[in-house]
């Protein structure tokens, strides 16, 4: 089965903090990953992908197939990264998302 | 530069009522898609359509239908809207689909809110 799970509803750090937003995808075939981000009163928006092996805003997200996982960090956080997180996985047909994880930085 | 727009931003109707959901997009995608987004729940895909006048049943399409009559435009339909309708629907189109470099990299609308009384 195609599933991307997102462990965490809510996660809180303060500024300065790393950041590392958790997620674990099932996939039979060679996965393509994403990362999209909503940021308050914003639509949704593309933040990255895995084959663009990029840094975004600091963020960086590295496919380990291993274990299934394509976290997404940040080594210090900032106040202006409090969002939702979507990770998703490209199904072929579709992206398949998971629930979201809602970064809140405190100053 | 909006390029996914979604012609109503809140709506509230009562139950029974038929509601039409608009979508256009200006950067001729082949692939446009409606979703639901719901606390707790993520994204869940409703209809997804690769081409004028096809459609795909998503993963949540019960009490829903679209209409793609022309490429730029995909209209989300709910024949009789309940309450558990009630939600935010996000449009959103792409260039193409499939596997490979640029697949399925989304480009959404502002979002509808729906109220269902």
């Amino acid at each position: 089965a195609q599933r991307v799970t997102q462990p965490e509803k809510l996660l809180s750090v303060f500024k300065g903090a790393p950041v590392e937003l958790k997620c674990n995808y099932s996939y039979s075939g060679s996965p393509e990953l994403f990362w999209y981000v909503q940021y308050s009163r914003q639509r949704l928006q593309l933040l990255l992908r895995h084959i663009s092996r990029e840094s975004i805003k600091g963020f960086t997200a590295d496919l380990n197939k291993g274990e299934t996982s394509f976290h997404l960090k940040k080594p210090f956080a900032q106040e202006e990264d409090s969002a939702m997180y979507y990770c998703a996985l490209n199904g072929a047909d579709k992206l398949i998302f998971g629930t979201g994880t809602r970064l809140q930085v405190f100053p | 530069d909006v390029k996914v727009t979604q012609s109503s931003r809140y709506l509230v109707k009562r139950t029974g009522e038929k509601v039409f959901l608009e979508c256009v997009q200006d950067m001729d995608h082949e692939n446009m898609f409606w979703y639901r987004q719901d606390p707790g729940l993520g994204l869940r895909l409703i209809y997804f359509s690769y081409d004028v006048k096809m459609k795909e049943k998503g993963d949540i399409p019960e009490g829903y239908s679209v209409s793609r009559e022309k490429k730029e435009r995909f209209s989300l339909i709910l024949e009789s809207a309940s309450t558990n309708q009630t939600s935010m629907y996000l449009c959103a189109s792409s260039l193409f689909g499939g596997l490979g470099s640029g697949a399925n990299v989304l480009t959404f609308g502002a979002g509808s809110r729906l109220t269902v009384l």
